[in-house]
């Protein structure tokens, strides 16, 4: 089975960072794009970050370039957001998933992880 | 950036109900367009990519329309497991991705 795993959420101060972890199985994350997407409490949905198959192709939302960063762990098909700098209105559910990897690349999200939950608190 | 416009941003139906919510771009999109499903505490599913393909998995009561600008999300006859918020998605003028706002689908 196809799968996304979630871990690193938590509490962290005002200026503070954080690293999330979204855990692949059943597919190499290798293979895919992939993608970061928040939700801010009793709010929409906001995309984050992307890596592309090779990692060299990266983008970030403007709220966040230059404090979070997206890495990969292909030996252990590990994903990684790094944030740094946080701010209160980083606070979120925040959500890896796998985007559509055909060409033309058509962007949709066809697996999910469960999303873990990010407060940027003092 | 596109901007997603959904409408409307809530709507109240009943079991066996034909809905329909609709989705403008800001911009001139194609056909990328997916729409998502989500309950509360879950994360979002996927139900239509390409604005109107469907999913493998997902009831065919869902379906997409639309091109360029302006798209439909149909549900022919709602279950009580569609009761839900439910968003568009356009992936053509990237970055960034943009989302609807959501529309909440309630009883």
């Amino acid at each position: 089975e196809e799968q996304l795993v979630q871990s690193g959420g938590g509490l962290v101060q005002p200026g503070g960072s954080l690293r999330l972890s979204c855990a692949a199985s059943g597919f190499s994350l290798s293979d895919s794009w992939m993608y970061w997407v928040r939700q801010a409490p009793g709010k929409g949905l906001e995309w984050v970050a992307w890596m592309n198959q090779d990692g060299r192709e990266k983008a970030f939302v403007a709220s966040v370039k230059g404090r979070f960063t997206v890495s990969r762990d292909d030996a252990e098909n590990y994903l990684f957001l790094q944030m740094s700098s946080l701010r209160v209105e980083d606070t979120a559910v925040y959500y890896c998933a796998r985007g559509h990897s055909g060409y033309p690349r058509r962007g949709y999200f066809d697996i999910w992880g469960q999303g873990v939950l990010v407060t940027v608190s003092s | 950036d596109v901007q997603m416009t959904q409408s409307p941003s809530d709507l109240s139906a009943s079991v066996g109900d034909r809905v329909t919510i609709t989705c403008r771009s800001s911009h001139p999109i194609s056909d990328y367009l997916n729409w998502y499903q989500q309950k509360p505490g879950q994360a979002p599913k996927l139900l239509i990519h390409s604005a109107s393909t469907l999913q493998g998995g997902v009831p065919s009561r869902f379906s997409g329309s639309g091109s360029v600008r302006d798209f439909t999300l149909t549900i022919s006859s709602l279950q009580p497991e569609d009761f839900a918020t439910y968003y568009c998605q356009q992936h053509y003028n990237t970055p960034p991705t943009t989302f609807g706002q959501g529309t909440r689908l309630e009883i």
